[in-house]
């Protein structure tokens, strides 16, 4: 079992709908959730972080985390074209290092 | 410019041949990191420093590479006798003591042919 997994996608929306993002971690010691967006050639750039169970949002940007679930959404309202990357979800498991998924690629068409 | 910042951002070389790439973290962050990316995956740990210190190599740094943080600052990572399996996009991040987000560098896409 892969430490944090993603789905690959694509996962398609179109613009203005609401896009979903799931991640499942193995490691229960985890301390921090990360969403970083990398667009084709890029670097990833973070989104937002969350560490306590429950939502969290940032304009468009919603974070949830389930500890007891293992589990970390990321919702991305009134998607935009622009908004179509690869979406990388990341675990702090306390020991300094951030341990990614493969990412899910989103697609938000016009 | 501010931010994380990586040299060269391309670099192509010939199988067997050694490079060096540099990373100049965001100023007075003392922990730095060096990730991978191979195409279709996510950033794979490689190694981190706090200050000058390295704390943390991933089994993945083979006797090949080597990192090096000599005055806390600037961070060097060399690749000797490439492969091709070395191809890929190294990563650099920083962050400090006090926040939790660390922010990643442009990266330096590496080709070995």
């Amino acid at each position: 079992q892969k430490e944090v997994e993603q789905n690959s996608g694509p996962l398609s929306v179109p613009e203005g709908a609401i896009a979903s993002l799931n991640c499942t971690y193995s490691d229960r010691g985890s301390q921090s959730f990360f969403w970083y967006r990398q667009y084709s050639g890029k670097s990833p750039e973070l989104i937002m972080f969350i560490y306590s169970n429950g939502d969290k949002e940032d304009g468009r940007f919603t974070a949830q985390l389930n500890k007891a679930s293992q589990y970390v959404s990321l919702l991305i309202r009134d998607s935009q074209p622009s908004d179509s990357a690869t979406y990388l979800c990341a675990v702090n498991t306390g020991f300094q290092k951030l341990v990614f998924g493969t990412g899910t690629r989103l697609l938000v068409s016009p | 410019d501010t931010g994380v910042s990586q040299d060269p951002r391309h670099k192509i070389t010939k199988r067997g041949q050694n490079v060096t790439f540099r990373c100049d973290p965001i100023s007075e962050h003392n922990r730095l990191y060096w990730y991978r990316q191979t195409l279709g995956q996510g950033p794979e740990f490689l190694t981190y420093f706090q200050n000058e210190a390295q704390l943390e190599k991933s089994r993945l740094l083979s006797d090949r590479f080597s990192a090096e943080r000599p005055k806390g600052s600037f961070s060097t990572l060399e690749i000797q006798r490439t492969e091709q399996g070395d191809s890929a996009m190294y990563l650099c991040a920083s962050k400090n003591l006090v926040n939790t987000e660390a922010f990643f560098g442009q990266g330096t896409r590496l080709t070995v042919v």
